[in-house]
């Protein structure tokens, strides 16, 4: 069960704007409009950030975005602050026996 | 709104079966809208989908391929929860063990549970 490759670190500095691509197959990512983001804070779960690609749930800061392009996704934080640093997670549904497969990981840090 | 919480032993003996249950509050296990699913994580796999189960007039369950032959999540109707069941466990299924739901109409987990710790040693 391959993991979608993220890039492990992505660093900018307060107020700039960061992009994480998530890189799948078009078993995964490019067969479908189910990509979802999660942020993750040491020790805490996951919590979602961006759904069905670019969907942000109800709550979301709106200086999160989704996109996607072939069998490519990306995060975009704009505006960054301090408190988006954290690890983020992509994730996509997959057409085989393993319906959902995650990210590598990617760490934001805020310079 | 949906919560869930987690409960279960923090360290497995190799070759004993790991259990976990994850209470629901604010939504029904039995719901026809959506999907009761155990995710893990660890340093050297990273985040994991374990398996789900859910109801659609009878119930279903989806397990992934690398711990099909030894896992079972089960539904429990009376306590409004839903349970993880890793058999012969071995030092590389420690992790941090997550449930999470995801909606019937998409495919995302949300919200999740706290996290467990489980430890496989002896």
């Amino acid at each position: 069960q391959s993991a979608l490759t993220q890039p492990a670190s992505v660093s900018g500095s307060p107020g700039q704007s960061i992009t994480i691509s998530c890189t799948g197959t078009a078993s995964d990512v490019g067969g479908y409009n189910y990509v979802s983001w999660y942020q993750q804070h040491p020790g805490k779960a996951p919590k979602l950030m961006i759904y069905d690609v670019n969907n942000r749930p109800s709550g979301v800061s709106n200086r999160f975005s989704g996109s996607k392009s072939g069998n490519t996704a990306s995060l975009t934080i704009s505006g960054l602050q301090a408190e988006d640093e954290a690890d983020y997670y992509c994730s996509s549904y997959r057409s085989s026996n393993t319906l959902y497969v995650f990210g590598t990981g990617t760490k934001v840090t805020v310079l | 709104q949906v919560q869930l919480q987690q409960s279960g032993p923090g360290l497995v003996k190799p070759s004993q079966t790991l259990s976990l249950t994850c209470a629901i509050s604010g939504d029904s296990v039995s719901s026809n809208s959506a999907a009761w699913n155990w995710v893990r994580q660890s340093p050297s796999r990273g985040l994991e989908w374990l398996g789900r189960t859910y109801y659609r007039s009878k119930w279903y369950n989806d397990y992934a391929v690398s711990v099909k032959s030894r896992i079972t999540i089960n539904p429990d109707t009376s306590n409004n929860q839903f349970s993880l069941q890793l058999n012969s466990v071995t030092p590389e299924d420690t992790a941090v063990y997550f449930c999470a739901r995801v909606a019937a109409t998409g495919n995302d987990f949300d919200p999740w549970g706290q996290g467990t710790l489980v430890t496989v040693s002896s």
